[in-house]
């Protein structure tokens, strides 16, 4: 069964920081690895995903992750935080009949000036 | 090109009462999902559509129904209320049911029972 741990819920850092939001998953089947943002009062936002191919995946905002498989890991970063990157940050995995995302509790990210 | 739109965006029920969500999917998007997320939690899956049918269901109990009408806009409903059903119900649409692509999200709907 599939399954997403995201350690730390809640994640604090100084403006011009690296952001590091860490995400570990389970999967009886190759992988789709997502990262979701969602900000106050708003629906989620896709930031990146992992399909298949390079295991560097590029997205919006500056973010990147790094899909590990020897470690199951998707951990999301960003060189240098901004005051606009405050907000809930989800990572998710497919299903194994890719009907569903299953979801991690989210990481909630603190920017401070 | 229109986006995910739900409605109501707040709603206060009273236990054992009935609640209707509405999701208008974005346009040229077949599918549409439906998830529950609890304060302080992830989005948990309630049931997709797909072209006016059920395509997947998750835990949820049997007063959880939907359904999707033939512009791809769709229902959630909600019988006998309970206290724990109180949370933010998330409408996304894509363009096909497989989970391989992006969903695109609405704004959600938060719902209160007292």
């Amino acid at each position: 069964a599939q399954s997403v741990t995201q350690l730390g819920s809640h994640v604090s850092v100084s403006e011009g920081a690296l952001v590091l939001l860490r995400c570990n998953y389970s999967s009886s089947v190759p992988p789709y690895l997502f990262w979701y943002v969602q900000y106050p009062n708003q629906g989620l936002q896709l930031l990146l995903k992992y399909t298949t191919g390079a295991s560097l995946v590029k997205g919006i905002n500056g973010f990147e992750a790094e899909f590990k498989k020897s470690e199951t890991s998707f951990h999301l970063t960003k060189p240098s935080a901004h005051m606009s990157d405050a907000a809930e940050y989800f990572c998710a995995v497919n299903a194994g009949n890719n009907r569903k995302l299953i979801w991690g509790l989210g990481t909630s990210l603190a920017v401070n000036p | 090109e229109t986006g995910v739109t739900q409605s109501p965006t707040h709603l206060i029920k009273t236990r054992g009462q009935q609640v209707t969500l509405r999701c208008s999917s974005q346009s040229g998007h077949n599918t549409v999902s439906w998830y529950q997320q609890a304060l302080g939690q992830g989005p948990q899956f309630i049931f997709q559509y797909y072209r006016e049918e059920e395509n997947g269901r998750g835990n949820f109990p049997p007063r959880f129904s939907g359904l999707q009408f033939p512009n791809y806009s769709s229902e959630l409903n909600v019988n006998a209320l309970e206290l724990d059903d109180s949370a933010l119900y998330l409408c996304a649409s894509s363009p096909d049911p497989l989970t391989t692509g992006e969903l695109f999200f609405g704004e959600g709907s938060r719902l209160t029972v007292l």
